[in-house]
């Protein structure tokens, strides 16, 4: 059974670069033809969609946060990770990695992050 | 960029009852389409896939329909785990999108 963590700062200031990373247990990152994702949902909201990091190596991201955003992969330590720059309060969210595939798609349990002075 | 509207935002309705949830693209994703139902304080699950294929372990009372710009998930008798904020979301052109999401809470 794969299960996802995100980890990383809680608190980031407005400015800044918001990073965190999601750590793959229970199954390679570098097998099998997966959607290595991260989604963000702003307290109260719905879900956006940040973008994710295919298992060829290919990325695509939300247009509207594209110029904003990098996501990368360390096979060596099994994670992903999400590089979100220049953050204001709007990036205030509970950021969720996935794996998603074909049919289905394991979930990490979300981690708030508040961009905040 | 392709724009998911769902209607109605809330949905209020009783045990047993039939829910229909609409999704309408902006332009056509063919069936690229899935539903996620997610409850308070969890993250999303993903119940159908490519317009009308239920995920494993999902419950058949759940079964979606459409293709091209318009989407309905149907939960045939809502059980009271049923409750909770269904997102439709689509896959076309390697770029994702969700739709702002619909409601459904007990009358």
């Amino acid at each position: 059974q794969v299960q996802l963590q995100e980890s990383g700062p809680g608190l980031v200031k407005p400015s800044q670069t918001l990073s965190l990373t999601c750590t793959v247990s229970g199954g390679s990152i570098s097998s099998g033809d997966y959607y290595w994702s991260w989604i963000r949902q702003p307290p109260g909201k719905g879900l956006e969609w940040i973008g994710y990091i295919y298992y060829s190596g290919s990325t695509y991201y939300n247009p509207s946060l594209k110029s904003r955003v990098t996501i990368s992969v360390d096979t060596s330590k099994n994670q992903f990770s999400l590089k979100l720059s220049s953050v204001t309060a709007a990036d205030t969210a509970v950021y969720y990695c996935a794996r998603e595939y074909y049919g289905g798609g394991d979930w990490g349990q979300g981690t708030l992050v508040t961009v905040s002075s | 960029e392709i724009v998911l509207t769902q209607s109605p935002a809330t949905l209020s309705l009783s045990p047993g009852e039939r829910a229909t949830l609409s999704c309408r693209a902006s332009q056509s994703v063919s069936s690229y389409l899935a539903w996620y139902q997610q409850k308070p304080g969890q993250a999303p699950r993903l119940l159908i896939y490519d317009a009308s294929n239920r995920a494993t372990g999902i419950p058949a009372r759940f079964s979606g329909s459409g293709s091209g710009t318009d989407f309905t998930l149907t939960i045939s008798s809502l059980e009271p785990e049923d409750f909770a904020v269904y997102y439709c979301q689509q896959r076309s052109n390697w770029l994702f999108t969700f739709g702002p999401g619909t409601k459904v809470d007990i009358k």
